[in-house]
């Protein structure tokens, strides 16, 4: 099936460095790729969609200077968190999307990646 | 504004049992609905899904029932496993208007299989 790789799976930064989260479709050209953003015991919340080879489209209230979006290939994305603050300590996960399976069965989830600023 | 809605944050049940997760949406042009499984610290993994054009999906010890009118859908499983244990995210995704499938998920429901 379908497999996403997503790493680091954790991360531990000080405040003001920046880091960069890799998303990666193994088997399959992913022409979309979404990244959301879970706090505890919340939603996964949709902080945005990426399409290969254009500028992401960002959900609102999402700073889109501050979580750089690149998605330069078929098969891979990355989310830059910029000048990181403890409040930006989150579980960040990547999707991506095969569009040959549809809509029904087209999303595969990265595994996560544990981010925490201190 | 919560456009989808799992309004139980938690269910336990014996195991054998059947588990009932619901789930309720309040945007008409969702039209894919997906539910997902998901252990702490890992990204969801897929179970079922079913469109908009059917009211009910079988996959095995699941099966997801949906009620356009109400706006309602549930997962049942049965029978229940511990290894069911987990939290259970709804999703739904509207296939028009360029929104790229998105998914919206609910908050989950954490599901407690007890032996």
């Amino acid at each position: 099936g379908a497999v996403v790789s997503q790493h680091p799976s954790r991360v531990i930064c000080k405040s003001g460095t920046s880091v960069k989260i890799e998303c990666r479709s193994l088997d399959f050209q992913a022409t979309t790729m979404f990244w959301y953003r879970q706090f505890p015991k919340q939603s996964l919340m949709l902080m945005a969609t990426s399409n290969e080879g254009s500028k992401a489209t960002y959900e609102q209230g999402v700073e889109k200077d501050k979580f750089l979006i690149n998605h330069a290939s078929l098969t891979l994305s990355t989310l830059t968190v910029t000048s990181a603050h403890p409040e930006d300590s989150s579980f960040y996960i990547c999707s991506a999307r095969d569009l040959s399976l549809g809509p029904l069965y087209g999303y595969t989830f990265g595994s996560g990646t544990r981010l925490t600023v201190v | 504004d919560q456009q989808v809605k799992q309004n139980s944050p938690s269910l336990s049940v014996q195991e054998g049992r059947i588990s009932i997760l619901n789930c309720d949406y309040t945007n008409s042009m969702f039209d894919y609905f997906l539910w997902y499984k998901k252990y702490p610290a890992e990204g969801p993994t897929f179970l079922i899904s079913i469109s908009s054009i059917k009211d009910k999906n079988e996959d095995g010890r699941f099966t997801v029932f949906l009620n356009k009118s109400a706006k309602h859908l549930s997962l049942h499983i049965v029978p229940s496993q511990p290894g069911d244990s987990a939290v259970y995210f709804c999703a739904a995704s509207a296939g028009s208007g360029g929104s790229n499938y998105k998914l919206t998920f609910g908050k989950g429901t954490l599901l407690t299989v007890n032996p």
